[in-house]
């Protein structure tokens, strides 16, 4: 069964510190997601990407984040500059959308420690 | 403002019983209501999904009811098991964006 991957799946960095999480959605989805999950919270949506642009973003997605599709198959998070409550869960979902239909499946999460 | 709102919180019920969760919507535009199941240090994994043309569908033991003038929607699942302790997190959204509810942790005890 085809599956979101993600890299590493845990990752401790310094404050201040960029960071890039890694993430192979399915081979042939269109829409690409990274949400976060604070411990304990509930999950967050982050942005959306659609045809290498960024579709939709949400106010946590501010100017410390980026995302990339450098090749045809990857797709990375990058925090430029990591603050301590950067400290998440992060879900990289991809899904395959066609008219009025919807629905992303998730990656196993990189958790980001940050210190 | 809280888009889509999960109730209750946490829930414990014996097995066979039939656990209740409720989510409620603020944004009419929404037309895509799924629910997810995660499991400790595992993503969310998509468990089942309704649109709001209907108000009710059914999977297995899985059961989304959908009430479109009330803004709000439910995950029933009949003849639990343990192997159903999970969090669970509805949502709600269109397009592109899903808003996700605050999660339900339930526990099926044996």
């Amino acid at each position: 069964e085809p599956e979101v991957t993600q890299t590493p799946s845990h990752q401790v960095t310094q404050m201040g510190q960029e960071v890039i999480l890694r993430c192979v959605p399915i081979s042939n989805h269109l829409y690409f997601y990274w949400y976060r999950q604070i411990l304990g919270q509930k999950v967050e949506f982050l942005v959306s990407f659609y045809n290498n642009e960024i579709s939709e973003k949400s106010e946590i997605f501010d100017d410390q984040f980026s995302v990339e599709r450098p090749d045809g198959s990857n797709f990375t998070l990058k925090i430029r500059s990591t603050k301590l409550e950067d400290s998440a869960m992060y879900f990289c979902a991809s899904s395959l959308s066609t008219r009025g239909i919807t629905e992303a499946f998730f990656g196993q999460g990189t958790r980001l420690t940050v210190v | 403002q809280q888009q889509v709102k999960q109730s209750p919180q946490s829930l414990i019920v014996q097995k066979g019983g039939i656990p209740i969760i409720n989510c409620a919507y603020e944004n009419t535009a929404f037309d895509y209501f799924p629910w997810y199941q995660q499991f400790p240090g595992k993503g969310p994994a998509l468990l089942i999904a309704i649109r709001p043309d209907v108000s009710e569908k059914k999977e297995g033991r899985f059961t989304i009811s959908f009430n479109k003038s009330a803004k709000q929607f439910s995950l029933h699942i009949m003849d639990s098991q343990p192997g159903d302790s999970a969090t669970y997190f509805c949502a709600a959204g269109t397009g592109n964006q899903f808003y996700f509810g605050t999660g339900t942790s339930l526990t099926v005890i044996p």
